[in-house]
């Protein structure tokens, strides 16, 4: 039973460059969530996608958009890059209907994508 | 605004005793609470959780003790090991509002358990 998954796992852009992120969902799971993880600190929630739409959204610029397909995978993307966008970038999927209701409460995480903006 | 913190950015232990890391919130929009570990270079992994309704929850060595009037929360690992050394982070989860179905994480506490 494969976890998150996301690639790639490192990448080094420029200043005003833009990036895709992609991140594969644990099986059976239908939601994904995106989080930003700055140095020294927890993680902050970028938004979220379930039915292929976004759901909710954090405190971040429209310079950060998503995208989910229809095999519940989804994609981060991120334009005009600034050297604060250098960060961890975590996706998490959960069920959101799954037998047990205190299951769809838990997120699970994949191992991130490092990226440094030079 | 820091909704969620984690006022300990360390902690140190010695094997076979207790780790007691705590966490303090301030929005009572919250109705779930979870804890998750973070070994370098992988993501957080779910450790275990509490529903607002609830006041303790247990899984073998972990057990979350949940203080709603006092807005705070605590995970206690008996006896603690070398290998439970890691970042913990503790996460809320919002009821409604702008704040639903997200996770607010604390800025984390770094676990060592010394041999």
């Amino acid at each position: 039973d494969a976890g998150v998954t996301q690639s790639p796992t490192h990448l080094i852009k420029t200043r005003g460059q833009q990036v895709t992120l992609r991140c594969s969902p644990k099986s059976g799971h239908d939601t994904v969530s995106w989080y930003q993880q700055a140095l020294g600190q927890g993680p902050q929630f970028i938004f979220q996608y379930y039915e292929e739409e976004e759901r909710q959204r954090g405190n971040f610029p429209d310079r950060f958009s998503g995208h989910q397909f229809p095999n519940y995978s989804s994609e981060l993307n991120v334009n005009a890059l600034l050297l604060g966008d250098s960060a961890l970038y975590l996706c998490a999927s959960k069920n959101t209907r799954p037998d047990r209701s205190r299951a769809k409460n838990i997120q699970y995480f994949g191992a991130g994508t490092r990226l440094s903006v030079l | 605004d820091q909704q969620v913190k984690q006022n300990s950015p360390s902690l140190s232990v010695q094997e076979g005793r207790i780790s007691i890391l705590n966490c303090d919130y301030t929005n009572s929009m919250f109705d779930y609470f979870l804890w998750y570990k973070k070994y370098p270079a992988e993501g957080p992994t779910f450790l275990i959780s509490i529903s607002s309704i609830k006041d303790k929850n247990e899984d073998g060595r972990f057990t979350v003790f949940l203080n709603k009037s006092a807005k705070h929360l605590s995970l206690h690992i008996v006896p603690s090991q070398p290998g439970d050394s890691a970042v913990y982070f503790c996460a809320a989860k919002g009821s409604g509002g702008t704040s639903y179905g997200k996770l607010t994480f604390g800025q984390g506490t770094i676990l060592t358990v010394h041999p």
